[in-house]
C-alpha cells in the first residue's frame, strides 16, 4: 500500500476553471512537497510546506497536518497548466516518498 | 545560474552491459539525490549523498547499482550487468541542504535497456 495517496488519478478540465488536486499520508511528517511534471519534460518543485498554506501566482498549495491531507488548487486554470503533478512526503531522516500522480489535462 | 545536468540524456544499452549516469548539481548544494521513474510508474527514492555523511542506500533496488559522489560535487550512478528491467528515466536532483529545502531536479537520463 502506497504510503502517498493521490486524488484524482486523471482530471480534464475546461479552460478557467478552479481545480483541486488532493493528497493524504499515512503518519506524520516534517514536510510536504508538490511537483509538477510536464510531458517529456523535467520535474519543478512547485511548493514545499510543512504547515499552513504557500501560494505562487495561480497555485495555491494547502496542508492539514491533523488530517494528513494536503490540497493543491490552480485558480482560473488554462491549457498550459496540464502536466502531472506529484505530490511527495518526507519522514524524519528519510527520503522523499512520491505519490503516483495525478495527470491534468486542461481544455481550451 | 546553471541547474541540474545530468549526462548522456539517453542511453541505449544491451542487455548485461555496465553503465555509467552522470549528475552535476547546482554548485553550492550539498545534498544529492538519485530517483528512478519507470515507465507509466511513480518517481522511486534510490540514494541521496549529504555533506560528508555515509549515503543513504537504502532505495536502491539490488547489488548491481552503486553511486558516488566525488569532492562533494559530481556523482556517477553505476548499473552493472544491467537487465531490461533498468530501463527507465534516471533523475538526480540537488538541494542547499538536506531538511528544510526544496530539491531542484536535472532533465534525467532515460536509459534503455535492449
Amino acid at each position: 500500500k502506497n504510503e502517498v495517496e493521490q486524488s484524482p488519478q486523471n482530471l480534464t478540465a475546461q479552460e478557467g476553471e478552479f481545480i483541486t488536486i488532493n493528497c493524504s499520508y499515512s503518519v506524520g511528517i516534517s514536510a510536504l512537497h508538490w511537483l509538477q511534471q510536464h510531458p517529456g519534460g523535467g520535474i519543478v518543485s512547485l511548493f514545499m510546506l510543512s504547515s499552513g498554506k504557500k501560494k505562487h501566482g495561480r497555485l495555491i498549495a494547502t496542508i492539514n497536518i491533523q488530517e494528513k491531507h494536503s490540497s493543491l488548487h490552480i485558480t482560473a486554470s488554462h491549457p498550459r497548466d496540464s502536466a502531472v503533478y506529484i505530490c511527495a512526503v518526507r519522514w524524519e531522516r528519510r527520503a522523499l516518498t512520491f505519490g503516483s500522480g495525478t495527470r491534468l489535462q486542461v481544455q481550451p | 545560474g546553471a541547474g541540474v545536468s545530468q549526462s548522456p540524456s539517453n542511453k541505449v544499452t544491451e542487455k548485461g552491459k555496465d553503465v555509467e549516469l552522470r549528475c552535476d548539481p547546482i554548485s553550492g548544494h550539498t545534498a544529492l539525490y538519485w530517483y528512478r521513474q519507470s515507465l507509466g510508474q511513480g518517481l522511486e527514492f534510490l540514494i541521496y549523498f549529504q555533506g560528508n555523511s555515509a549515503p543513504d542506500k537504502s532505495g536502491l533496488p539490488s547489488d548491481r547499482f552503486s553511486a558516488e559522489r566525488t569532492g562533494g560535487s559530481v556523482s556517477t550512478l553505476t548499473i552493472q550487468r544491467t537487465q531490461q528491467e533498468d530501463s527507465a528515466v534516471y533523475l538526480c536532483a540537488s538541494s542547499p541542504g538536506w531538511a528544510g529545502y526544496e530539491q531542484y531536479f536535472g532533465p534525467g537520463t532515460r536509459l534503455t535497456v535492449t
